[in-house]
C-alpha cells in the first residue's frame, strides 16, 4: 500500500470548517483514499473513501486532486466531539478474489477543536 | 442492528498468565481483523480471518499469541504467558463477505494491563 504523509496535529475553532491535508505521492491508480478517526479511547471509525472523484457524505467531504496525490478531509462545521486523530489510508478496495484486504494505520493527525 | 462486541473490556493479568479476547462480529459479518495499539502508538495489524481460516497472519508475533474464528461463535484472540509488553489496547474489526467499499467496522476494543 502507498504512504501516505500528514501532519502531526491541527487546531480549528469550534463551527468552523477543519481541512485535513494527506499526501500520497506514490498512490496507485486502482488504490482508494480511506479516511477514519479515533476518538481517545475508542475504537477507529470509518469516514469516507473515494478514488479520484469528490466525494461527501454526512460526515465529511473529501476533496482528490487531479494528479491523486494529495486529498483533503473536510469537516464543515466542526464541533468539540470531533476531536480525534484522523487517518488517512490508500488501499485497494478489493481483490480479484473478492476478499478485503487490511487497513495500514500511520500516526494520523490529532485534530483539536477548540471553544 | 448491534456493532462489534469485544469482550472484556478491559483485562488485568500478571506475567506468565494466559489472556483471551473475544469478538463478535456484526450480523452477517464473516471477516475479523484484530489490531493492537500500544500506548501512544498507532493501529498495528496483527491477523485476519475469515471462518475457520487464517487468511493473513503477517502482523501476529511468531510465539505466544493465537487466533481462531470457528465456525460458531466469536472470534478468540489468544496470548499465552503475557509479558508487561504485552499491555495494550486490542482492536477487533469486522467486514462482510464480498464488500467491495473496504470498510471495516470496529469494537471499542479490550485493554490488556499485564502487572
Amino acid at each position: 500500500d502507498a504512504k501516505t504523509t500528514q501532519p502531526t496535529s491541527m487546531d480549528c475553532a469550534e463551527g468552523r470548517a477543519a481541512n485535513l491535508p494527506c499526501n500520497h505521492s506514490t498512490i496507485s491508480g486502482n488504490e482508494y483514499v480511506y479516511w477514519y478517526r479515533q476518538i481517545h479511547s475508542q475504537g477507529p471509525q470509518y469516514i469516507i473513501h473515494g478514488l479520484k472523484n469528490n466525494e461527501t457524505n454526512e460526515m465529511a467531504s473529501l476533496i482528490i486532486t487531479e494528479d491523486r496525490k494529495s486529498s483533503t478531509l473536510i469537516l464543515p462545521h466542526a464541533t468539540l466531539r470531533d476531536t480525534a486523530v484522523y487517518y488517512c489510508i490508500v488501499r485497494v478496495a478489493q481483490n480479484s478474489g473478492g476478499s478485503n484486504y487490511k487497513l495500514t494505520f500511520g500516526k494520523g493527525t490529532l485534530l483539536t477543536v477548540n471553544p | 442492528n448491534a456493532g462489534v462486541m469485544q469482550n472484556p473490556r478491559h483485562l488485568v493479568r500478571r506475567r506468565g498468565q494466559e489472556a483471551r479476547l473475544r469478538c463478535s462480529p456484526m450480523k452477517g459479518h464473516s471477516h475479523v481483523y484484530w489490531y493492537r495499539q500500544l500506548p501512544e502508538e498507532g493501529l498495528k495489524f496483527m491477523v485476519y480471518l475469515q471462518k475457520e481460516n487464517i487468511i493473513d497472519e503477517s502482523g501476529m508475533p511468531k510465539e505466544r499469541f493465537s487466533a481462531e474464528f470457528p465456525k460458531e461463535g466469536p472470534s478468540i484472540l489468544r496470548i499465552q504467558q503475557v509479558v508487561r509488553g504485552d499491555s495494550a489496547a486490542y482492536f477487533c474489526a469486522s467486514s462482510p463477505q464480498g464488500s467491495n467499499t473496504g470498510e471495516l467496522f470496529f469494537g471499542e476494543g479490550s485493554r490488556l494491563t499485564v502487572l
